[in-house]
C-alpha cells in the first residue's frame, strides 16, 4: 500500500519568504501522477499543481512543483499573506492516496 | 464557469443510511470521472469512491466497499453516494470533485456534513 509522507508537518514563516513542502512516497511513483492542494480553513480544497511540476489553471507562478521518483517538492517563492493554508500532495491515477498534509502558518 | 454543489449530508445515527448528491454544471458532464473524498473533522483529505464517464467502472476506499454505493445520471448531470451501515468514523465533510486522467481532482464541491453520532 503507497503511503505519503509529508514534511515537515508545520511550518512558520514570513511573508516574502520562501517555502519548501516535501512529500515522500513509501515507493516509486510516476512523476506523471503526482499533484499538490491547497486548502484553507471552511473551504474546498484546490489544485495546485498536477504532473508534478504543472501547475493547474489560475495558479501564480510563484508556485512550483518538482521531483521524481519517491521525493516531490512544493516550493512558494514569496509567500503572500494569501498562501497560509494546508498543503497536501495526491498520488492519483490507480490509487488516490494523500498525504497526511503540512500546515503553512505565518510565524 | 464549472461549478459541483452538494447536498444531503445531516445527522444519522450509527447503522443508519444516508444518500449525497452532486449537482454539475458548466462541464459537459458525461465526459468526466467523478469523485467523493471526505474529511473527518481536523484530520486530512482521504479519497472515498468515483465513477467512470458512463458509470461502467466504479472504485472504492476498502473500509467503504460494500457499504457504500456510488452513481451517476448523466442526464440530470447528478452524481449520489448512498451510504449504508453507517459508523461513527464516517462522520466527515463528503466533497465531490472532478476526476481528470493526467491532471487530479481540478474542480471542487463545497462539502456536505456528515454526522453519525447516537
Amino acid at each position: 500500500e503507497l503511503v505519503l509522507t509529508q514534511s515537515p508537518g508545520t511550518l512558520s514563516l514570513s511573508p516574502g519568504e520562501r517555502a519548501t513542502l516535501s512529500c515522500r512516497a513509501s515507493q516509486s511513483i510516476s512523476s506523471l501522477y503526482l499533484a499538490w492542494y491547497q486548502q484553507k480553513p471552511g473551504q474546498a480544497p484546490r489544485l495546485l499543481v498536477y504532473g508534478a511540476s504543472s501547475r493547474a489553471t489560475g495558479i501564480p507562478d510563484r508556485f512550483s512543483g518538482s521531483g521524481s521518483g519517491t521525493d516531490f517538492t512544493l516550493t512558494i517563492s514569496r509567500l503572500e499573506p494569501e498562501d497560509f493554508a494546508v498543503y497536501y500532495c495526491q498520488r492519483y491515477g490507480d490509487s488516490k492516496t494523500f498525504g497526511q498534509g503540512t500546515k503553512l502558518e505565518i510565524k | 464557469e464549472v461549478q459541483l454543489v452538494e447536498s444531503g449530508g445531516d445527522l444519522v445515527q450509527p447503522g443508519g443510511s444516508l444518500r449525497l448528491s452532486c449537482a454539475a454544471s458548466g462541464f459537459t458532464f458525461s465526459r468526466y470521472w467523478l469523485t467523493w473524498v471526505r474529511q473527518a473533522p481536523g484530520k486530512g483529505l482521504e479519497w472515498v469512491a468515483n465513477i467512470k464517464e458512463d458509470g461502467s467502472r466504479r472504485e472504492y476506499l476498502d473500509s467503504v466497499k460494500g457499504r457504500f454505493t456510488i452513481s451517476r445520471d448523466n442526464a440530470k448531470e447528478l452524481i449520489f453516494l448512498q451510504m449504508n451501515s453507517l459508523r461513527v468514523e464516517d462522520t466527515a465533510v463528503y466533497y465531490c470533485a472532478r476526476d481528470v486522467d493526467r491532471v487530479g481532482f481540478d474542480y471542487w464541491g463545497q462539502g456536505t456534513l456528515v454526522t453519525v453520532s447516537s
